[in-house]
């Protein structure tokens, strides 16, 4: 089934570890996402990269980084990882990133920081 | 400031109709989004307005003012499969989406 593929699904992690949530598409989509969304709050964009080779930052970047080195592959990075970071994310993508590109989302995978 | 407000929860019967609202004040307005969300999974896409006006899709329809910042979904003939978070989001002018905080339906027999 064609879509987005996220893993880990979910992860526990200690303060100040590296993380990488990988995320795959298989539907040659420009444009990947990553989102985290916690309770309470609306998705909050936290990179995004338009096609492959570039990124871009978002609303809420910090501590997080990402590559995009082919069209299928969106990783993203917690170099030291800390509690504020635990969220539930979401990994998209859409045929281009502007008018009605409307997102396609990953299954997200859940990580918690102690 | 950009902010999108919609109810945080609310509560239908099976079989009614039921709207819910979104109100938006954002920089640049380059479309309104509305995803559905069950617990624990991904958002999946429902409807996009640009123009005013109301677009219908099956038992759902959405509705969108620009000049009045404000949007709603309309579900008809509900089903307990409805019962979910509803989020709106908006594409401001440099084609990122800003997101409400969802509104939670909870659908009685």
């Amino acid at each position: 089934t064609a879509g987005i593929t996220q893993a880990p699904t979910s992860q526990i992690l200690a303060a100040g570890r590296s993380m990488t949530l990988r995320c795959t598409q298989d539907m040659r989509h420009n444009a990947m996402y990553w989102y985290r969304q916690d309770l309470g709050l609306g998705l909050r964009l936290i990179h995004y990269s338009n096609t492959a080779g570039t990124t871009g930052k978002g609303e809420v970047p910090d501590g997080y980084s990402v590559s995009r080195a082919n069209t299928d592959d969106f990783p993203l990075t917690l170099a030291s990882a800390v509690p504020s970071q635990t969220s539930v994310y979401f990994c998209a993508s859409s045929e281009d990133s502007s008018g009605a590109n409307v997102l396609t989302f990953g299954a997200g995978s859940r990580l918690t920081v102690l | 400031g950009q902010n999108i407000d919609q109810p945080t929860e609310m509560t239908a019967t099976e079989g009614a109709i039921v709207q819910i609202n979104c109100t938006y004040q954002t920089s640049g307005f380059n479309g309104l989004f509305w995803y559905q969300q069950h617990a624990g999974e991904a958002p999946t896409f429902l409807s996009y307005n640009v123009l005013d006006g109301l677009e219908e899709k099956g038992r759902f329809s959405s509705f969108l003012s620009r000049s009045k910042g404000y949007s709603y979904l309309l579900l008809k003939e509900l089903q307990m499969k409805d019962s979910a978070s509803y989020l709106c989001a908006v594409m401001h002018s440099n084609y990122q989406l800003i997101w409400g905080a969802g509104t939670k339906l909870i659908i009685k027999p």
